[in-house]
C-alpha cells in the first residue's frame, strides 16, 4: 500500500553538525507535508510544514526540502543541539479538505552527542 | 496559551472492558483528530470530527467510536477492548481539519495499557 516512509531509523551526530532526515512518500497526489519532532513520553510536536508547490522552506535553524520528482523530503537541522534529540516524522496530507488525514512514516531516532 | 489537554495520561484495563478518553482543544481550533500510536511506530489515523460532525475515519473496527461536543472537546470511545488496542492515543486540533493554514497541534497522549 502507499505510505510514507524514512530512509534510516537511527542517526546519530555530534553536537554542532548539521543533521539531514530524509523522507520517501509515495503518492504523487500529496500536497501539503509536515515534519514533526517527538520526544520521549510526548506528542508529535509541529516543527515546519511545505505544501507541494514549493521546493524549500526554511524555519529557525531548519529547513525542509521537497523533491516531486524522486518523491523525496528531507529535514535540515542547522548546529544540531542535544536538546533535538528525538523521533522525527514525516507526514502526508492527501487533498486540503476537512476530512482529510495525515499518514505519517515510522520515523528516525536522532541522537545527539556532546 | 494552553495546548492541547488530553486525560486521563495513562489507563490500565483488561480485556473486554470499555474505555473513555477525552480531549480538550487550543480554544478557537474547531477541528478535533484522534490518532493511534503503537510502540515503535507513526501516528495511525482514526477520526476526524470538525464543527462537530465526523469528517474523516481510519481503518479502525466499529469498537472504536467518537463524537465532538458544542465546545469543540471530543472523546473516543473503545468497547470490547483487546490487548492490541494497548498504545499511545494522540488527540490533535486544529482550525479546520489539515490544511497548510491549519496544521494539526497534539496533545501529550493518554497511554492505554490493556491486560
Amino acid at each position: 500500500g502507499e505510505s510514507v516512509g524514512l530512509h534510516l531509523p537511527t542517526l546519530s551526530v555530534q553536537e554542532g553538525d548539521n543533521s539531514i532526515i530524509n523522507c520517501a512518500y509515495s503518492n504523487s497526489a500529496s500536497d501539503y507535508f509536515i515534519w514533526y519532532k517527538q520526544e520521549s513520553g510526548k506528542g508529535p510536536q509541529f516543527i515546519i510544514d511545505i505544501r507541494s508547490n514549493m521546493d524549500k522552506r526554511q524555519g529557525q535553524r531548519v529547513t525542509v526540502l521537497l523533491n516531486k520528482t524522486v518523491k523525496h523530503l528531507s529535514l535540515q537541522i542547522a548546529a544540531t543541539q542535544p536538546g533535538d534529540s528525538a523521533v522525527y516524522f514525516c507526514a502526508e496530507n492527501r487533498g486540503n479538505q476537512a476530512g482529510t488525514a495525515l499518514i505519517f512514516g515510522k520515523g528516525t531516532t536522532l541522537s545527539v552527542s556532546s | 496559551d494552553a495546548g492541547v489537554t488530553q486525560s486521563p495520561t495513562h489507563l490500565i484495563k483488561t480485556r473486554g472492558q470499555q474505555v473513555t478518553l477525552r480531549c480538550s482543544p487550543i480554544s478557537g481550533h474547531k477541528s478535533v483528530s484522534w490518532y493511534q500510536q503503537v510502540l515503535g511506530q507513526g501516528p495511525q489515523f482514526i477520526f476526524q470530527y470538525y464543527e462537530k460532525e465526523e469528517r474523516g475515519r481510519g481503518n479502525f473496527p466499529d469498537r472504536f467510536s467518537a463524537r465532538q461536543f458544542p465546545n469543540y472537546s471530543s472523546e473516543l470511545n473503545v468497547n470490547a477492548l483487546l490487548l492490541g488496542d494497548s498504545a499511545l492515543y494522540l488527540c490533535a486540533s486544529s482550525l479546520e481539519g489539515t490544511t497548510p493554514n491549519s496544521p494539526l497541534h497534539f496533545g501529550n497522549g493518554t497511554r492505554l495499557t490493556v491486560t
